[in-house]
């Protein structure tokens, strides 16, 4: 079972809203991973969580703000979003063997966000 | 820094044409490398990847990539395409030995296939 599972699939909200992002995966994986997918562009990298810490940080606003509760949940906590953060929100796992590994990314079917 | 290229934005085919999707990378140092196809309203998915070993790797589906080092390729292809294959396809990349997986993908090749 290679499955990521992600909620919800559609979120609209408002520049002052707070919402959050769910994802779970339970394949035993313990680096986890939010990508940021704008229309027509491939997934560019947010966080990267690993051993439930944080372990990237790609410089992303900190009106997003990553947790790991545990090592099969992943949210991505949204306050005073911008439109131009409308975009389909990737989450992803991976065994996370650490350096030299042979990791492969599995990716959920993500959450298409839209702020008003 | 490390950069994926993909040159064929969109490629249009008639069913049973051969497939070729070319992918180059920039960073000189060991990758890994992965294709991953995103079919219309699903997730991305993987095709298949490339660690080490044979440069020629098969994935699902009857696509084949191959790794040709001394020209940081690594493109993707297929004998015989089917319309089920109308989807985007990307190609990711990322550093060996590095601490934590950070892919980074080509911009994605449109791929229509005409019945």
């Amino acid at each position: 079972d290679t499955e990521v599972t992600q909620t919800p699939k559609h979120l609209v909200m408002g520049m002052t809203n707070k919402k959050s992002l769910k994802c779970e995966q339970h394949m035993g994986h313990r680096a986890m991973y939010w990508y940021k997918q704008k229309a027509k562009k491939p997934p560019e990298l947010m966080f990267v969580y690993s051993y439930e810490k944080l372990s990237i940080n790609e410089s992303v606003p900190s009106r997003f703000s990553p947790e790991c509760p545990n090592s099969s949940l992943l949210n991505l906590h949204l306050h005073a979003l911008q439109p131009e953060d409308s975009a389909l929100y990737l989450c992803a796992s991976s065994e996370g063997r650490g350096p030299g590994a042979t990791d492969t990314q599995y990716f959920g079917p993500g959450t298409r966000l839209t702020v008003l | 820094a490390q950069s994926v290229s993909q040159h064929n934005h969109h490629v249009i085919l008639s069913e049973a044409a051969s497939l070729e999707l070319g992918c180059n990378y920039s960073y000189g140092g060991t990758v890994n490398l992965f294709w991953y196809v995103q079919y219309p309203g699903q997730h991305l998915q993987l095709l298949l990847k490339y660690f080490s070993g044979d440069p020629l790797v098969k994935g699902i589906k009857g696509f084949e990539a191959e790794f040709i080092k001394s020209k940081f390729s690594f493109n993707l292809r297929k004998p015989s395409v089917q319309w089920s294959d109308t989807a985007e396809y990307f190609c990711a990349v990322n550093k060996k030995n590095t601490g934590f997986q950070k892919l980074v993908f080509g911009t994605g090749t449109r791929l229509l296939v005409s019945p």
